[in-house]
Order: structure tokens, then sequence, then C-alpha cells
């Protein structure tokens, strides 16, 4: 069964203060690994896809990574407005082409001023 | 920026109550999706749509569920007889292309009495 494990559940920055989400996964094929930013009561924000092995991506102060194990959302001087519930899913090979997203708990990101 | 948009954003009803949420997805998006988040849990796959019918649906979605396309434009989720434990937040997704990223609204929140 496809799995992801999102660590730590919660964690608390000061603003300017870089730190790394983590994703660790478990599919039969990946197609597709998805960062998402939700704030509370509200949808989920797409951020990134990532799809092999190496491949980073990057926008303002985030930028995500892949192995064939995890992912990582690297944050980079955080400011308070990055406060959010960061979520992470993967989309699996499925001989019946299945299209559904497994996702993680989140990780729930506060900037302190 | 063409998003989803989801109505009710709160919906209460009455156990064994019918409800229906709607979506409006990006215009030229071919895929649909209903998912739901119960509180303090993760977002969960209920259901994707393509072509006019279901590709795939998980567990959660028995008999009580129903999803449409009525018309180009809305995408409908309905319960049929609602119970206590179907209280969460309903969000619909929209996805282009087959590879693509998913695209969510800012959810229906649903309480069941």
């Amino acid at each position: 069964e496809d799995q992801v494990t999102q660590s730590p559940e919660a964690l608390r920055l000061q603003e300017g203060e870089s730190s790394s989400l983590n994703c660790s996964y478990t599919v039969s094929g990946l197609r597709g690994l998805f960062w998402y930013r939700q704030d509370p009561g509200k949808g989920p924000e797409f951020l990134f896809t990532l799809y092999s092995a190496g491949e980073e991506k990057e926008k303002e102060r985030l930028k995500a990574t892949l192995t064939k194990k995890e992912s990582f959302l690297h944050i980079t001087a955080p400011k308070p407005e990055d406060s959010a519930t960061y979520l992470c899913a993967v989309r699996a090979f499925s001989q019946g082409g299945s299209e559904k997203l497994v996702f993680g708990k989140g990780t729930k990101l506060t900037v302190n001023p | 920026e063409p998003e989803v948009t989801q109505t009710p954003s709160h919906q209460v009803t009455q156990m064994g109550q019918e409800v229906i949420l709607r979506c409006v997805p990006i215009s030229n998006h071919l895929y649909f999706y209903w998912y739901r988040q119960i509180l303090g849990q993760k977002v969960e796959f209920l259901v994707s749509f393509y072509n006019n019918e279901i590709s795939e649906k998980s567990e959660i979605f028995d008999d009580q569920f129903s999803v449409e396309r009525p018309d180009g434009s809305n995408f409908t989720l309905k319960i049929r007889s609602t119970k206590l434990e179907d209280s969460a937040m309903y969000f619909c997704a929209s996805k282009g292309t087959g590879a693509g990223e998913l695209f969510f609204g800012e959810g229906s929140r649903l309480t069941v009495l």
C-alpha cells in the first residue's frame, strides 16, 4: 500500500531561521510527488511537482528536492507569512491507471516574527 | 488566475438528509476529483471523474455517494443519506492533463448533526 509520512508534525521557527521538512514515501512506482501549502480552513494550494530522483524546484524561499525514498522542502530565511501546513502527496503507477493522490498528514509550520 | 470554486462554503444538515456539494472546475480542465479531510486528519481521495464517468473511487465512496457533471461547467457530489461521520471538509479538484497537478477549491465544510 502506498504510504506517505511527513516529519516533523509541527515546527516552530524564528523569522530568518532556515530549516527543512521531510516527506518519506513508499510507492509501487512514482508518477509524481507533490507539495501543497494549506492555510487553516482552506484548500491545498499547489507548490511543486517532482518526478524523478535528483530533481529540484524552487519558488521564492522554498526549494523542493527528491530522492528515491524521500523529498525535502527547504525553507530559507522564512517569514511569518510562510506559516501554514505543508502537505506532501504522491501519485503512483497502477495497472488501473490510478489518478489518486495519497497525502501525508502534513507539517504545521509556525514562523515567529 | 483560474480557480476551482465550491459552494456552499459551509452546510449544516441533520443526519439522514441529502446533501449536494457543488464545484465549478477550471474551465479547460478534463479531470475532476473529490477529496475530503476530517478535522485533524489527512486529505483522503474519494473519487475521480473523466470523460463523463467515474474512473476510480475509494472504499469511502459507497452507494451513499454519487457524482455528476450535469452541464459543461458544474461538478457535484451528492450524499444521499448523511451520517455523523460524513462531517468533514470536502474539496473539489481539477486537472488539465494526465500528468499534471491538481488544483483544489477552498472546500465545503459539512457538519452533520
